[in-house]
């Protein structure tokens, strides 16, 4: 079945580094991806839609300078949280969907926690 | 942005009972999507559904795309400890691509 992976799974760093979260594909080809913003006991936020071969979509409030999307093949995007800081802690999620087939629902990685010392 | 309606926040059953979640919206949606959240991971799919009035089982979890296109229910029979988690429903508009819509999530607690 359609499986993305997501990496790191957890990552503590110290305020102002920037931090690189990898989302792929492993058995089908995505020209979309979706990265996520999950705070405690909420719900999914979108950030961005990442398009492969073109420029993300960033959702209302959401800064490209601060959270940069490269869909550079069919099969990973990556979104790196620049010169990071404590706000930035959360869990990000990335998911996708079979773009070769119809009706495909999205497939979502397992997180990446990040924390911002 | 918009949200879809999930309530309650949280339910409490007895193992072994039916459960049923109901979610619903102001606008009409393509696909509808049930998924589930252990936590400290990303959401699993349970079902998906892509035309009104579909009804899909998957185990013991079946869901239904309402006919209005603006609600999906989603049944859990004979519950199980392990059914505790997050399940959020989602709805997808027109064109495979198109983003989701998030129901803030209803909390599962199974008592044994």
């Amino acid at each position: 079945g359609a499986v993305v992976s997501q990496h790191p799974s957890w990552v503590i760093c110290k305020s102002g580094t920037s931090v690189k979260i990898e989302c792929r594909s492993l058995d089908f080809q995505a020209t979309t991806m979706f990265w996520y913003r999950q705070f405690p006991k909420q719900s999914l936020m979108l950030m961005a839609t990442s398009n492969e071969g073109s420029k993300a979509t960033y959702e209302q409030g959401v800064e490209k300078d601060k959270f940069l999307i490269n869909h550079a093949s069919l099969t990973l995007s990556t979104l790196t949280v620049t010169s990071a800081h404590p706000e930035d802690s959360s869990f990000y999620i990335c998911s996708a969907r079979n773009s070769g087939t119809r009706n495909q629902p999205q497939h979502f990685g397992d997180g990446t926690r990040l924390s911002i010392l | 942005g918009q949200q879809l309606n999930q309530s309650p926040q949280s339910m409490f059953i007895q193992e072994g009972e039916d459960v049923s979640m109901n979610c619903t919206s102001s606008s009409i949606f393509n696909t509808w999507l049930w998924y589930k959240q252990d936590p400290g991971e990303g959401p699993v799919l349970l079902i998906a559904l892509y035309k009104a009035g579909e009804l899909t089982s998957n185990g013991r979890l079946t869901a239904q795309f309402g006919i209005t296109r603006k609600d999906s229910f989603l049944n859990i029979s004979a519950s199980i400890p392990s059914d505790v988690g997050i399940y959020f429903c989602a709805g997808q508009g027109r064109g495979a691509n198109s983003k989701l819509t998030f129901g803030k999530g209803i909390t599962l607690s199974v008592r044994p």
